[in-house]
């Protein structure tokens, strides 16, 4: 299976920063990289689709990029309903694996 | 819009069968593919299985001789059967929609596996 490792486990940043997240396969996923976010108790939300692709409804200020291995979640200006935890999950191959989740924490 | 509800038992005894069941409301599942993907304490999760739209299932490896996912079309419902479970099957388990990866989810349920 491949190996998906995320980075930071724990970030705690202000309103309006920018914030990265990342994930690092153990091999080439071919830009088949989602991205969701989970608040305590609730339904994991996709927010980013097979790299780049904004999921319908999600705001701007969240993008993603990457290549071959390495993968990059952005927020661009936090805001105080960004809380919770992400993660991502690659689907290159079966079976999918996950990242094991970053808590982002508002400031 | 697509919502999934998971349902079951909480907890079961070492040895038994964990079944869950998984509603879906807002979509049939006789398109896409529909799986279980479930959370360990400490946060690891695994993609466990799915079942596709025409009834084909496919497994993670790690499972396979354990599992069964199979589903009633008539009531847009599927379910997991997990056979022979340990202490190690506790976990949260969410049922989901598979389209460009994962994209929706249920809520989840805690199933606990204790005597």
């Amino acid at each position: 299976d491949i190996q998906m490792t995320q980075s930071p486990s724990l970030l705690s940043a202000s309103v309006g920063d920018r914030v990265t997240i990342n994930c690092k396969a153990s091999q080439n996923i071919n830009k088949y990289l989602n991205w969701y976010q989970q608040k305590l108790g609730e339904a994991p939300k996709l927010l980013i689709y097979n790299t780049n692709n904004l999921q319908t409804g999600i705001p701007s200020r969240f993008s993603g990029s990457g290549s071959g291995t390495d993968y990059t979640l952005t927020i661009s200006s936090l805001q105080p309903e960004d809380f919770g935890t992400y993660f991502c999950f690659q689907h290159n191959s079966w079976p999918g694996t996950f990242g094991s989740g970053t808590k982002l924490e508002i400031k | 819009e697509v919502q999934l509800q998971e349902s079951g038992p909480g907890l079961v005894k070492p040895s038994q069968s964990l079944s869950l069941t998984c509603s879906v409301t807002g979509y049939s599942i006789t398109s896409n593919y529909w799986g279980w993907i479930r959370k360990f304490p400490g946060n690891k999760m695994e993609w466990m299985g799915y079942i596709s739209y025409s009834g084909s299932t496919s497994y993670n490896p790690s499972l396979k001789s354990r599992i069964s996912i199979t589903r009633d079309t008539s009531k847009n419902q599927f379910f997991l059967q997990l056979n022979s479970v340990t202490t190690e099957d506790t976990a949260t388990y969410y049922c989901a929609r598979y389209y460009m990866g994962i994209n929706y989810w249920g809520q989840g349920v805690m199933v606990t596996v204790s005597s």
